[in-house]
């Protein structure tokens, strides 16, 4: 099967200038998750999706980040102002529900200068 | 969800096995225990998860002490393709809350 699949691969980007990414999940996956990984550590989940609906979006910084499914599929992911702080690996995830395994995409590489 | 505690590196000869540990002394009688991956440039991948019985799959094994404060990730013949960060992971299975991640082992094998 087709994996996760995401876009762009990589980003560069002046501060306070606004980005987005896409991604299209696993066909049949309900469940999505955008995930920020910054350099040396570990992934850290901004919002998980479950169909259109929001399930959780507690660390997202709604100030200047948001992210839509609408319509349950594909999702994009938008930062509207960057600060230099944003720059990191941004993965998304997907799985048939919550209680299985998560599939993740190589993720886009975002630098802002 | 529980937190875990995993050396920061390890070293392993090709061929060999790799046995990641990973302590756990917190974890609640319904969480479950994920192994996760991360090669360089890649998104994380899926090892195998379990519950309180040893599990294998074709990737790896993985044994739970019988108290559940431990496990440990086994990779039987480590090749080179198996140089990567592993994540160990406790979450409660079912749950809408997402994966937490620490810092993993970076694990490098050794030609």
């Amino acid at each position: 099967e087709a994996g996760v699949a995401q876009s762009p691969r990589y980003k560069i980007i002046e501060k306070r200038q606004s980005v987005a990414f896409w991604c299209n999940p696993i066909s049949g996956h309900a469940t999505l998750y955008w995930y920020q990984q910054i350099l040396g550590q570990g992934p850290k989940l901004l919002i998980q999706f479950q169909n259109n609906g929001v399930v959780d979006d507690s660390q997202l910084p709604k100030d200047r980040f948001s992210a839509e499914r609408l319509k349950g599929v594909d999702s994009t992911l938008k930062i509207q102002p960057a600060k230099l702080e944003d720059s990191a690996v941004y993965l998304c995830a997907s799985s048939l529900n919550s209680n299985q395994p998560q599939h993740f995409g190589d993720g886009t590489r975002l630098s802002i200068l | 969800d529980a937190k875990t505690t995993q050396p920061t590196s390890m070293d392993c000869a090709e061929g060999r096995a790799a046995n990641l540990p990973c302590n756990h002394s917190t974890i609640s009688g319904n969480e479950y225990v994920y192994w996760y991956r991360q090669i360089h440039s890649q998104g994380p991948q899926y090892i195998i998860h379990g519950l309180k019985n040893n599990e294998t799959n074709e990737m790896a094994s993985l044994i739970i002490t019988e108290d559940r404060k431990s496990s440990t990730l086994i990779l039987p013949h480590a090749t080179l393709r198996d140089t990567a960060v592993y994540y160990c992971i406790v979450r409660v299975s079912g749950s809408a809350r997402q994966l937490t991640f620490g810092s993993g082992t970076q694990l490098t094998v050794l030609p």
